[in-house]
């Protein structure tokens, strides 16, 4: 298994709220990389942490914002949700080179987040 | 927007067959990865492919790689129930951003 945890597995929230959503990865690795999945499609890349500093963003607004910790889990936070919010998010760990190159990824099961 | 494009978007074969799956791409790559996803859940890697090689094996999965045509193939030799899921190629530029394509979905019938 790759050791890439997410918390919660599963959440209900009403349009307006705000959401965190916790990753932990896998030991040793020092790259975490956010994704939103919606129903029958890819993931979308929404940024990735290399060393604390967000190192890259995809086409997603400010109210999506991220932290990466020392012990390089990370968290995203989504505020003033919208129902097209609603989808599987997934974070990746990887272990980097400088610059946070990313070569295979390790995936968490992710968080189902439903948005009312 | 998605820059891979998986070609079939949904594949049923017979368990012991092979499936081949296509992706293309528009951009100049550092390298091109082929992930597994069973159920919406999590994705797993299977095989990283640079872009100075042209084939890679791994098992029963045997990938190409053409850059003069930026396209990427998987082939999984005799296929197992198992084997369902969605297979999604991924392509990786010169930086930090991984991009998904939209997946093929391989059902494998005993």
């Amino acid at each position: 298994e790759t050791g890439v945890t997410q918390s919660p597995t599963h959440l209900i929230k009403t349009r307006g709220q705000q959401v965190t959503l916790r990753c932990s990865s896998q030991s040793g690795h020092n790259t975490v990389s956010w994704y939103q999945q919606a129903l029958g499609q890819g993931p979308q890349f929404i940024f990735q942490y290399y060393r604390e500093e967000e190192n890259g963003r995809g086409n997603f607004p400010p109210r999506f914002s991220g932290l990466q910790f020392p012990n390089y889990s990370s968290e995203l936070n989504v505020n003033a949700l919208e129902l097209d919010d609603s989808a599987l998010y997934l974070c990746a760990s990887s272990s980097s080179g400088t610059g946070g190159l990313s070569y295979e990824q390790y995936f968490g099961p992710g968080t189902r987040l439903t948005v009312t | 927007s998605q820059q891979g494009e998986e070609d079939p978007q949904a594949l049923s074969i017979q368990e012991g067959e092979n499936a081949t799956m296509n992706c293309s791409y528009k951009t100049s790559i550092n390298n091109l990865q082929w992930y597994r996803q069973n159920s919406g859940r999590g994705l797993v890697h299977l095989i990283l492919i640079r872009s100075n090689e042209r084939e890679k094996h791994s098992g029963r999965l045997r990938v190409t790689l053409d850059t003069s045509k930026k396209s990427s193939s998987l082939l999984i030799t005799a296929s197992r129930a198992a084997d369902t899921a969605s297979y999604f190629c991924a392509t990786v530029g010169g930086g930090f951003k991984t991009i998904f394509g939209a997946g093929t979905r391989l059902f494998v019938k005993a």
